[in-house]
């Protein structure tokens, strides 16, 4: 079975260009996870979904994020206008029961300029 | 809020042991491990649900002791595969259902 799949794997774009990440969870799964990794304040959640509906995005930074998640195998993180904080490596995980052993993408590695 | 790991880092080894120690200020519902290799995604390790629950995966293990609020990760006879970087993730209980991570144990193994 496929893994989780993010798109696009590397992504350098200017400050103030939206930006748009995508994720396909595992087939099955009913949970989805964004989460940014940088060094300084490690791996973050941002938000959650649980079938389809978000659950808690109180990590979600600012206004400039949102996020979608219009069916069970597919999921969109936006960012709009994007500033050089942003840069970091955004992850999707997915998991069958809640937040319980989820399975992470590859990542999009984020730079911007 | 974020759970404190220790340390930070740790190079040894190979055949040699490794204990990973991860402790919060807050009530715990669950831990959970994951470990990180360079350049990749965080791979889950296990889960250990509060009531002093040791659970094991190859050669790692791991406690979870509920009244002082940590959890362990031992790492015994450690081969090459086990060099990244582990993080504990932390359910604190009575409230949202979500993992707040540590920033991480960076373990070396050496030939």
């Amino acid at each position: 079975d496929a893994g989780v799949i993010q798109s696009p794997r590397h992504e350098v774009t200017e400050m103030g260009q939206e930006v748009t990440l995508r994720c396909k969870p595992i087939s099955g799964h009913n949970s989805l996870f964004w989460y940014r990794q940088t060094m300084m304040r490690g791996l973050e959640l941002l938000i959650y979904f649980n079938n389809n509906v978000p659950i808690d995005d109180s990590g979600m930074p600012e206004d400039r994020f949102s996020a979608k998640m219009p069916n069970a195998s597919f999921s969109t993180l936006k960012i709009q206008p994007s500033e050089p904080r942003d840069s970091a490596v955004y992850f999707c995980a997915s998991s069958l029961r809640g937040i319980y052993e989820q399975y992470f993408g590859p990542g999009t590695r984020l730079t911007v300029t | 809020q974020q759970p404190v790991q220790s340390p930070q880092a740790v190079i040894l080894r190979e055949g040699e042991d490794a204990v990973i120690n991860c402790s919060s200020s807050k009530a715990l519902y669950s831990v959970h491990w994951y470990r990180q290799k360079h350049g990749e995604a965080p791979v889950f390790l296990m889960i250990l649900l509060k009531g002093g629950e040791q659970k094991g995966h190859e050669k790692i293990s791991a406690s979870f002791n509920e009244k002082k609020q940590q959890s362990s990760l031992y790492l015994t006879a450690s081969q090459l595969s086990y060099s990244g970087t582990y993080f504990c993730g932390t359910e604190y209980s009575g409230s949202a259902r979500q993992l707040t991570f540590g920033s991480g144990t960076q373990l070396t193994v050496l030939p």
